[in-house]
């Protein structure tokens, strides 16, 4: 196992509503990257943390925002929930600095949101 | 935007048959990685490349980095049962790896 841990497994949430993803990674991994991916398409960059801060972002609108804490976990947060953010939200961490997107990422098993 | 490109989508091979997939990205990436994701799983680090023209092997598996570094491919000899799931490649571009949108490697009965 990769060491990383993601709650909830599975969670259930009506358009409008607002939902909180957490994220656990191994001691030492100053670097989390949240992806989604939707059945049979590759994850979705969503934004990168590195030691506390956003480093990066990928194609998202704001109501998609982060936080990372110093024991290694981290958030995601997603408001106004649409019928499109049904996904497959996965964290990844690495023990590496965000330098030219290099070094392996260690995913999480994932949080399967439904919007209904 | 930017984007890399994988294909085939699927590709079924009959046990012991060779599988490759192929990369394209619309512009030079600093490095590629190679993850595989098991039907139900997660994605799971293969390997990294970083070098113009390089290949490395892992067992039955060969990667390739192009010269240009704009493409890559992942290739499998012999598969086995073991083999089955979905390939991605993910370039690194600008402090973010764009991912492909995987090859599903199916084992025909």
């Amino acid at each position: 196992e990769t060491g990383v841990t993601q709650s909830p497994t599975h969670l259930i949430k009506t358009r409008g509503q607002q939902v909180t993803l957490r994220c656990s990674s191994q001691s030492g991994h100053n670097t989390v990257s949240w992806y989604q991916q939707a059945l049979g398409q590759g994850p979705q960059f969503i934004f990168q943390y590195y030691r506390e801060e956003e480093n990066g972002r990928g194609n998202f609108p704001p109501r998609f925002s982060g936080l990372q804490f110093p024991n290694y976990s981290s958030e995601l947060n997603v408001n106004a929930l649409e019928l499109d953010d049904s996904a497959l939200y996965l964290c990844a961490s690495s023990p590496t600095p965000p330098r030219l997107a290099g070094g392996e990422q260690f995913f999480g098993p994932g949080t399967r949101l439904t919007v209904l | 935007g930017q984007q890399v490109m994988q294909i085939p989508q699927y590709q079924h091979v009959q046990e012991g048959e060779d599988f490759t997939t192929y990369c394209n990205s619309s512009t030079t990436l600093s490095n590629i990685q190679w993850y595989k994701q098991r039907p139900g799983g997660h994605p799971v680090f293969l390997i990294q490349l970083v070098k113009s023209g390089e290949v490395k092997k892992q067992k039955r598996l060969t990667f390739q980095f192009g010269e240009a570094k704009k493409n890559s491919s992942l290739h499998i000899t012999a598969t086995q049962t073991t083999d089955v799931g979905t390939y991605f490649c993910a370039g690194g571009s600008n402090y973010q790896l764009i991912w492909g949108a995987g090859t599903k490697l199916i084992i025909k009965p």
